[in-house]
């Protein structure tokens, strides 16, 4: 089982609609999970980091943590083509550790 | 700031070659990762240093494979000899090492002919 899961997609939603991806992870320790954007060719720049069950937003995003089911979702509100792009989650396993694993990504693709 | 620098970002070269990509973090963080991103296996962890010390070096693939930090602010990841699988994109982060942000540089695309 890989530690950090992913549906790879391609994810297609039209534009405006939400957009759902989600990641689950095999360390019931993990403290951290972050969600990080990659457009083709570039660096994976941060969106949105939570640390406790819930939901988190910021804007037309919304993080979703479920620690007992050992998941992370991200939606995405109002899509734009501008969103499209691969989403990856990251997982901070193990407290006390700062070694961030990377599942393979979601390509998410917003329709004009 | 000018944010984690990579070099080269381009390279390209044939197997068996010694290839040495280098990084500059971001000046005051001191934690420093190597990624390797393949479109089959995704972002793959390689080593990560904490204070110049490396921590985690369970995800370098082999012994042909090395990294070193001399310093806070340059380090490099070393392929001697290098094969066609390791062609790749390799990244190299930052952070501060409190579980914040990861900063990517631009990455080095190596092509192992």
């Amino acid at each position: 089982q890989k530690e950090v899961e992913q549906n790879s997609g391609p994810l297609s939603v039209p534009e405006g609609a939400i957009a759902s991806l989600n990641c689950t992870y095999s360390d019931r320790g993990s403290q951290s999970f972050f969600w990080y954007r990659q457009y083709s060719g570039k660096s994976p720049e941060l969106i949105m980091f939570i640390y406790s069950n819930g939901d988190k937003e910021d804007g037309r995003f919304t993080a979703q943590l479920n620690k007992a089911s050992q998941y992370v979702s991200l939606l995405i509100r109002d899509s734009q083509p501008s969103d499209s792009a691969t989403y990856l989650c990251a997982v901070i396993p193990t407290s006390g550790t700062y070694k961030y694993i990377f599942g393979t990504g979601t390509r998410l693709k917003v329709l004009a | 700031d000018a944010g984690v620098i990579q070099s080269p970002r381009h390279e390209v070269t044939e197997m068996g070659q010694e290839v040495t990509l280098r990084c500059k973090p971001i000046s005051g963080h001191n934690s420093l990762f190597w990624y390797r991103q393949t479109m089959m296996r995704g972002l793959e962890l390689l080593i990560y240093f904490n204070n110049n010390v490396p921590i985690d070096d369970s995800g370098m693939p082999e012994d042909r494979f090395s990294a070193k930090m001399p310093n806070a602010s340059f380090s490099t990841l070393k392929i001697q000899p290098s094969e066609p699988r390791d062609s790749a994109v390799y990244f190299c982060a930052s952070s501060t090492g409190v579980a914040g942000e990861l900063f990517f540089g631009e990455g080095s695309r190596l092509t192992v002919l």
